[in-house]
């Protein structure tokens, strides 16, 4: 079964500096996708970012970017210029080849505090 | 284009009564994603359903629990004579299609058992 680690429970970040959240996973397929998930207090599930394993190219969204390491089976998330409104929970999540449906794997979490 | 649709927001129910929990998808999504965030965990994937079927529901409990998605109308997901256990976050996500396509989520429903 896949699993979906995040060593983290907890960051703090000084605002405009940059952070970043960690999370390795384990599965034995060649195909998949690899999520990151914000929730702040309303709980809404916001995606920050995305990324196919068969593209070698790290996945960049603005301020957000990752740092894809396949055969490391890792998949870290950097946070630039930290600003308040990026306070909140972090997921990392795992999807099987999207032929089985969208069902995501998560990880248990980092909670990331920014700092004024 | 309003977004999936839960509700209620906050349910309270005492221990044996049931639970009833709704997702209305994102217009022309036709498949549904119920996961359930246990306090100070990540979210666990429960069932996957498209209109009127159930395509994988590994993630349910044998017991008390079952999901719907009918034709018309919104998912439900149903917890029967529920438990302190039971109380968690219930998320609902759609998606368009299987593959390749984002799932949104819904804000949510919380569930406290007393």
């Amino acid at each position: 079964a896949q699993t979906v680690t995040q060593s983290q429970p907890e960051m703090s970040v000084q605002e405009a500096e940059t952070v970043t959240l960690s999370c390795t996973y384990d599965t034995s397929e060649s195909d998949y996708y690899l999520f990151w998930y914000k929730q702040p207090p309303s709980r809404q599930m916001i995606l920050v970012i995305r990324q196919e394993a068969y593209k070698q190219q790290n996945a960049t969204e603005n301020r957000f970017s990752v740092n894809f390491q396949k055969a490391a089976k890792s998949f870290s998330l950097k946070i630039s210029d930290s600003q308040l409104g990026d306070a909140a929970m972090y997921f990392c999540a795992y999807c099987r080849d999207m032929e089985y449906g969208n069902k995501l794997v998560f990880g248990a979490g980092t909670i990331l505090r920014v700092k004024s | 284009n309003a977004g999936v649709m839960q509700n209620p927001r906050h349910l309270v129910r005492r221990r044996g009564q049931e639970a009833r929990l709704r997702c209305s998808p994102m217009k022309g999504h036709s498949h549904v994603y119920w996961y359930r965030q246990l306090p100070e965990e990540g979210l666990k994937f429960m069932v996957y359903l498209q209109k009127e079927n159930i395509i994988d529901e590994s993630g349910m409990p044998k017991e008390r629990f079952s999901a719907e998605f009918p034709k018309e109308g919104p998912s439900i997901l149903r917890i029967q004579q529920v438990v302190r256990g039971d109380s968690a976050a219930y998320f609902c996500a759609s998606s368009l299609t299987a593959q390749n396509t984002e799932a949104f989520f819904g804000q949510g429903t919380r569930l406290t058992v007393v």
